[in-house]
């Protein structure tokens, strides 16, 4: 298998502009996790999914970001309007089930890295 | 959500063995991880131990656990300069729903020739 992928791996964006980041899981996963890295603020959770439904998007920062999974093998992540604080590496991960490895360890991308100026 | 903590910075020299420490607050069986993340990637996972086992070893990792104290290491023998990376340890309590790992903030180790 390919592992994640995510596209783009780099993005420079001005203020203001919408930014869309895209993850391709493993095929048969049925888990999806976005998360954000800072060096401030570490690994952040933002979202993730089961079997294309949002289960826990607690970690979104402000309503300028949203998530979607329109289906099995595509998730995107958006933020509109873009602003420097938004500046991370955005990861993408996916798991194959919930409850024990090895079927519930987290896969990820190579990760967005997103520099908004 | 469960705290995991990490010192954030290690430095030891090449052919010595790295020591990588964790603590974690969940009081449920719990499976913990260990993941590697090299410059410019993603993490990659390493091993992982659930929170009955004491001791898991694995080539040049050893993974030891302390279930009283909630304390997780992890030592890698023979430490060489490809094995700079950041370390994160993570936390996931065992359910049939929902599927959150608990990540620490992550242990720079750097590797000197």
């Amino acid at each position: 298998d390919a592992g994640v992928i995510q596209s783009p791996r780099h993005e420079v964006t001005e203020m203001g502009q919408e930014v869309t980041l895209r993850c391709k899981p493993i095929s048969g996963h049925d888990y999806l996790f976005w998360y954000r890295q800072t060096m401030m603020r570490g690994l952040e959770l933002l979202i993730y999914f089961n079997n294309n439904v949002p289960i826990d998007d607690s970690g979104m920062p402000e309503d300028r970001f949203s998530a979607k999974m329109p289906n099995a093998s595509f998730s995107t992540l958006k933020i509109q309007p873009s602003e420097p604080r938004d500046s991370a590496v955005y990861f993408c991960a996916s798991s194959q089930v919930a409850g024990a490895p090895p079927g519930k360890t987290q896969y990820f991308g190579p990760g967005t890295r997103l520099l908004v100026l | 959500g469960e705290d995991v903590e990490q010192s954030l910075f290690l430095s030891v020299r090449e052919g010595d063995s790295s020591v990588i420490n964790c603590t974690y607050t969940d009081s449920s069986s719990t499976y913990l991880y260990w993941y590697k993340q090299e410059p410019g990637a993603g993490l990659q996972l390493l091993t992982y131990i659930f929170s009955n086992m004491d001791m898991k070893q694995d080539q040049r990792l050893t993974v030891l656990l302390n279930k009283k104290d909630k304390h997780l290491s992890l030592r890698i023998a023979d430490t060489q300069t490809g094995d700079s990376a950041i370390y994160f340890c993570a936390e996931s309590p065992p359910t049939d729903t929902g599927n959150q790992f608990y990540f620490g903030t992550g242990t720079s180790l750097t590797v000197i020739p």
